[in-house]
């Protein structure tokens, strides 16, 4: 079974829709991540938490909102999803028992196209 | 500004040789630093972690790290062709006065291994 689970796997939309994906995790690990990836510009952070209570945005946020609804859930909503939008969506998690090393583990990701 | 360089590739090796994937980093205090190995399509699988100085092996991958140079590398002995797929290096960097860090990506480097 995978520790990092993403929902969808795939999703194409429209432009001006919302749209919320989804990330559960078995691995105990309080802290969670949600990166985009575009070709030729490697991962970009866009929201990470460190706890249930804890959110903070990465370097592009904008156009994009998150929830932590447990320790094991983490969502990424795209409110008005726009073209510049596609791309693909990993979530990762680490834990804190990790301290300073902060290894990070990746879910199998999902390809979102806004038409 | 954080910044992470790696070598722009493609890398090409024959089956057999030793591969050498070469990573730079800004930032000073960083404290851990990571390769990930992903397969087109997929999402980043975690392979080496190294936090000292020097080098450490695992099976066919030595990364080695050098913090005065600000400076890691991964070299992959014996390369395989199951070893093709963009190799990307991760430094992770910790908040000013704070124990809690985020992870700061390279744009990857991509290694095809020919037979």
């Amino acid at each position: 079974d995978a520790d990092v689970t993403q929902t969808p796997r795939n999703r194409i939309t429209k432009t001006g829709k919302r749209i919320m994906l989804e990330c559960s995790q078995t691995k105990g690990h309080d802290r969670m991540y949600w990166y985009r990836q575009d070709p030729g510009l490697g991962l970009r952070l866009i929201y990470y938490s460190f706890d249930v209570k804890d959110i903070n945005k990465g370097e592009i946020s904008d156009g994009y909102s998150v929830s932590r609804q447990a320790q094991a859930k983490f969502s990424l909503s795209l409110e008005s999803a726009i073209p510049n939008q596609t791309a693909l969506y990993f979530c990762a998690t680490s834990d804190r028992r990790g301290g300073i090393y902060n290894e990070q583990f990746f879910g199998p990701g999902t390809r979102l196209t806004v038409l | 500004q954080k910044e992470v360089e790696q070598n722009s590739g493609p890398l090409s090796v024959p089956e057999g040789a030793i591969a050498s994937l070469n990573c730079t980093y800004s930032d000073r205090v960083s404290q851990s630093f990571f390769w990930y190995r992903q397969y087109s399509g997929k999402s980043p699988e975690l392979i080496m972690s190294i936090y000292s100085n020097g080098d450490k092996e695992d099976g066919r991958f030595t990364a080695q790290l050098n913090k005065a140079s600000q400076y890691v590398s991964l070299l992959i002995r014996d390369s395989q062709p199951s070893d093709s797929a963009t190799y990307l290096c991760a430094v992770n960097i910790l908040g000013r006065g704070s124990t809690l860090g985020r992870l700061y990506f390279g744009r990857g480097t991509q290694l095809t291994v020919w037979p």
